[in-house]
């Protein structure tokens, strides 16, 4: 364990539903982020928080909705999706520091839109 | 931005001998280079990093070499072994200007017997 734990592990959803994705740390770390990971774009940086603050936003399609109500916390609300939106969604965490840089990674969300 | 590439995109060696991973960054800001290693199924997981003040850095089996002019870095797996099979992915990143963390698009390394 990493100590970065995302939930649900699995997640089937039509393309009218509204679901989250959440990830929690307790290691302390100040910046957050959110990856998708498919086979086309292997590690696709999506957002970065840091210190609860929203640092990137990669040009992502407004159906993802970030939230990060406090440094331990990090939402993914998703809304209208699109099967080709079906990946591995991954958070990560990081000091957010210049001299502790290592991201943790949690075990991921597999979406599967329908 | 940061634009990260990275070569080649599969690998396959013989058990004993060595692999070369090799990336390229495009931002002479980058100052901070880490390797992960993500196995089937699990979450990518570091395994050794490089910053821009030192040109290599080796731990055990795993080195890694760091070209500032011409911004290129190399992961080195000497006497691979069967659970050295996983994806690898380099990343760059500039500690002191932001947090994000590029990735390259990862090299999945086979181990044959």
């Amino acid at each position: 364990e990493t100590g970065v734990t995302q939930t649900p592990r699995h997640l089937v959803m039509g393309m009218t539903n509204k679901k989250s994705l959440k990830c929690e740390q307790h290691l302390g770390h100040n910046a957050m982020y959110w990856y998708k990971q498919s086979a086309k774009k292997p590690l696709e940086l999506m957002f970065v928080y840091n210190f609860k603050e929203q640092t990137e936003n990669n040009s992502v399609p407004s159906r993802f909705s970030p939230e990060c109500p406090n440094s331990s916390h990090l939402f993914l609300h998703l809304h209208t999706l699109q099967p080709e939106d079906s990946a591995l969604y991954l958070c990560a965490s990081s000091h957010g520091d210049r001299e502790a840089f290592e991201a943790f990674f949690g075990q991921g969300t597999r979406l599967t839109v329908v | 931005g940061e634009n990260v590439e990275q070569h080649p995109s599969t690998l396959s060696v013989q058990e004993g001998d060595s692999a070369v991973i090799k990336c390229t960054y495009s931002d002479s800001a980058s100052n901070y280079f880490p390797w992960y290693k993500q196995e089937l199924g699990k979450r990518p997981q570091l395994i050794i990093d490089i910053r821009s003040n030192v040109g290599e850095k080796k731990d055990q089996r795993i080195a890694v070499t760091l070209n500032k002019t011409a911004k290129h870095f190399s992961l080195h797996i000497t006497e691979t072994q069967p659970e050295d099979s996983a994806v690898y992915f380099c990343a760059a990143s500039n500690s002191h200007r932001d947090d994000k963390i590029i990735f390259g698009k990862g090299t999945r390394l086979h181990i044959l017997p």
